[in-house]
């Protein structure tokens, strides 16, 4: 069965610093790999996809994520925070052929001023 | 386009009454489905639909019953609801043509059961 590793379950950072979230994924067959945000009190949003081609993708709000095969990774990361930023991120696999992510326990990301 | 609607956003019930909540999609998108967040554990999903008339059990479907009603609703039935079952419900929904489709969720429901 698929598993989906978030290493971190929170991580506070200060405004305008850079950050990275980790996840880590168990399968090496062929996968999709999302990245979702949950602000407070709402329901999740995709930020983020990697379906194939070039390993780095971004989001329009500055975040960007690097699909690396070999270590079986899809971190996130962003440059400089913003207070806005604060929320719940989730990483998700789905396998090839499946139709059912697999979603980690998410990272809840602490902007502080 | 409301996307994915869920009701009721707050329920407070009692160990062994029972409800349903209800979820439903505009977008036209085959797959539905519900999950329960609890803290520190993510997403599990309860029961999905990969399409019009039928259902599946996930990976945490006791005490839960789902009904699809049409292409665009699906409803999460709790018979005799237990405290164990506090949690925020979410529904969500996908196209299903690619299997990297993404979900699209709603804004949850927050359950209490005392």
């Amino acid at each position: 069965a698929q598993s989906v590793t978030q290493l971190d379950s929170q991580v506070p950072v200060f405004e305008e610093a850079p950050v990275e979230l980790r996840c880590n994924y168990s399968s090496s067959v062929s996968v999709y790999l999302f990245w979702y945000v949950q602000y407070p009190n709402q329901g999740l949003q995709l930020l983020l996809k990697y379906l194939s081609g070039s390993t780095l993708v971004e989001s329009i709000n500055g975040f960007e994520a690097e699909f690396n095969k070999s270590q079986t990774s899809f971190h996130l990361r962003k440059p400089s925070v913003h207070i806005s930023d604060t929320a719940e991120y989730f990483c998700a696999v789905t396998k090839g052929g499946s139709y059912i992510p697999t979603f980690g326990r998410g990272t809840s990301l602490i902007v502080h001023p | 386009n409301a996307g994915v609607t869920q009701t009721p956003k707050f329920q407070v019930l009692k160990t062994g009454q029972s409800m349903t909540l209800q979820c439903a999609q505009d977008m036209n998108h085959n797959s539905m489905y519900w999950y329960r967040q609890d803290p520190g554990m993510g997403l599990r999903l309860i029961y999905y639909s990969a399409s019009e008339g039928t259902t599946d059990k996930g990976e945490v479907p006791n005490g839960y019953n789902v009904s699809r009603l049409n292409k665009r609703e699906f409803s999460l039935r709790l018979e005799s609801a237990a405290p164990s079952q506090t949690s925020v419900y979410f529904c969500a929904s996908s196209p299903r043509d690619r299997s990297y489709n993404e979900q699209f969720f709603g804004p949850g429901t927050r359950l209490t059961v005392l």
